[in-house]
């Protein structure tokens, strides 16, 4: 069946340091969105990346798709204690279907 | 304000009992979906409904109910069926590719 898998599940980061989270799936996708959850909250949309290799940055975030459009990335440029939560990937497939990958906790160390 | 309500946001039951959490969305979204999440894990697809008087099950129905009678409703009923009822439950809407969650009901069944 489809899988999406995140790498790492935990991350450790000294405040402004980078921090990069990998989204891998079995499967095409037909797009691929990000989604953040603070702490104690939901998540949050951030962004969507629909085309093969394409790139988009919010401020100090940079979003990846990959060429097979089967995978994709999140960097963080110089870490703020703001950027802390679990960042998740989700895979939308031709059919629609939205699969959240396991999503990868951030902390970061003042 | 337009957004997706869950109430309550915390919930105690004991063993054995029927519980109804509740979805509202004034968004006019046509797709509506619930999520369980447990403690460092991701999001996994219960249910969800593209149409009114319509649902679909998701990755892990079992021991799940749900109705939707009206756009802007879509309840979830964790039966006594369910093993494991304690986890925090997501609710969201859409109306194209991203989804909107709701603050989440956390329940906790002793």
């Amino acid at each position: 069946g489809q899988q999406v898998m995140q790498i790492p599940q935990y991350q450790h980061v000294q405040e402004g340091e980078d921090f990069t989270t990998y989204c891998n799936s079995s499967t095409t996708l037909s797009n691929i969105q990000w989604y953040k959850q603070r702490p104690g909250g939901h998540p949050v949309f951030l962004i969507q990346l629909v085309k093969s290799g394409e790139v988009k940055k919010q401020k100090r975030l940079t979003f990846q798709f990959g060429e097979a459009k089967k995978n994709s990335s999140l960097h963080i440029t110089a870490t703020q204690t703001t950027d802390v939560g679990t960042y998740f990937c989700a895979g939308v497939t031709g059919a629609n279907n939205l699969f959240f990958g396991t999503g990868t906790r951030l902390t970061v160390i003042p | 304000d337009g957004g997706i309500t869950q109430s309550p946001k915390y919930l105690f039951r004991k063993e054995g009992q029927n519980v109804t959490l509740s979805c509202e969305q004034n968004l006019n979204h046509d797709a509506m979906y619930w999520y369980r999440q447990d403690p460092g894990q991701g999001l996994r697809l219960i249910y969800y409904s593209q149409i009114v008087n319509d649902f679909q099950k998701g990755d892990i129905a079992e021991g799940y109910s749900v109705s939707r009678e009206k756009k802007e409703s879509f309840p979830l009923t964790v039966t006594s069926a369910q093993k494991n009822p304690t986890a925090f439950y997501l609710c969201a809407s859409s109306m194209y590719d991203e989804q909107y969650f709701g603050p989440g009901t956390r329940l906790t069944v002793t």
